[in-house]
C-alpha cells in the first residue's frame, strides 16, 4: 500500500464546477499536510496548508480529519487555470508526495 | 525575493558518464531536500540537509548518488556513473528551519536528467 494515496483521475469539468480532490495516508505519526499543484513540466507550488480546523483560501477548502487519515480539497467555481495535477503531500520527517490527480477544466 | 533555482535545466548525457546537479535554495533558508520523479511514478525524497550536515539521506538509491553542501549554501548531486534508471526530473526544494513539523517547501524547477 502506498503511503499517500489519491483519487486516480484525471477529472474532466466544465468552467465554474465545483470539484472535490480526496487523499488517504498511511503514517498515523504525520504531522503536517500540504496540497501542491503542478503544472506540465513545471515544479510543484504550494498551493495551501491543511489544518485540523479546516481551512480557506478564495475558492480552495481544505479539509484534514486525522481519524481517518484523511485530506481533501474542495475548488469551487473552477477556472481554466485551476488545470493542473494536484498533489497530496504528507509531512513527517520529510514530505512524502502523493500520485497526484490531474484535473483539466474545459470551456 | 529569488525562488530556488537550479542547474542545468536539461542534462542529456550516455549511460558510465557523471553529472553533477546545483541546486541554490532561498536565501536565509537552511533545510534543503532533493528529490527526484521517474516517469511515472510520484515524487520521491532523496536527501535532506539541515545547514551543511546531512540530516537524513534514507531516499538515496545507492553509492552512486553523492550529495554535498559545503557552506550551507548551494548544494551539489552527482552521479557517478550514470545509469539509464537514473533518468528523471530531479527537484531541489528548501525550507526555513523552524521547530517540529514540516514546514512548507518550495521547489525548484528542477532538472531533467536523460540518461541514453
Amino acid at each position: 500500500r502506498k503511503e499517500v494515496e489519491q483519487d486516480p483521475g484525471p477529472f474532466n469539468v466544465p468552467e465554474g464546477a465545483t470539484v472535490a480532490f480526496n487523499c488517504t495516508y498511511s503514517n498515523s505519526a504525520s504531522q503536517s499536510f500540504f496540497w501542491y499543484r503542478q503544472d506540465c513540466r513545471k515544479e510543484p507550488k504550494l498551493l495551501m496548508s491543511v489544518y485540523s480546523s479546516g481551512n480557506e483560501d478564495g475558492r480552495f477548502t481544505a479539509q484534514l480529519n486525522r481519524a481517518s487519515q484523511y485530506i481533501s480539497l474542495l475548488i469551487r467555481d473552477s477556472k481554466l487555470s485551476d488545470s493542473a495535477t494536484y498533489l497530496c503531500v504528507v509531512g513527517g520527517q520529510n514530505f512524502v508526495f502523493g500520485p497526484g490527480t490531474r484535473l483539466s477544466v474545459l470551456p | 525575493e529569488a525562488g530556488v533555482t537550479q542547474f542545468p535545466s536539461h542534462s542529456v548525457i550516455e549511460k558510465g558518464q557523471t553529472v553533477t546537479l546545483r541546486c541554490d535554495p532561498i536565501s536565509g533558508h537552511d533545510n534543503l531536500y532533493w528529490y527526484r520523479r521517474v516517469m511515472g511514478k510520484e515524487i520521491k525524497f532523496l536527501l535532506h540537509f539541515v545547514k551543511e550536515s546531512k540530516q537524513d539521506e534514507s531516499g538515496m538509491p545507492n553509492n552512486r548518488f553523492l550529495a554535498e553542501r559545503t557552506g550551507g549554501t548551494y548544494s551539489t548531486l552527482k552521479v557517478q556513473p550514470a545509469e539509464l534508471e537514473d533518468s528523471g526530473v530531479y527537484f531541489c526544494a528548501s525550507s526555513p528551519l523552524v521547530a517540529g513539523g514540516s514546514y512548507e517547501q518550495y521547489f525548484g524547477p528542477g532538472t531533467r536528467l536523460t540518461v541514453t
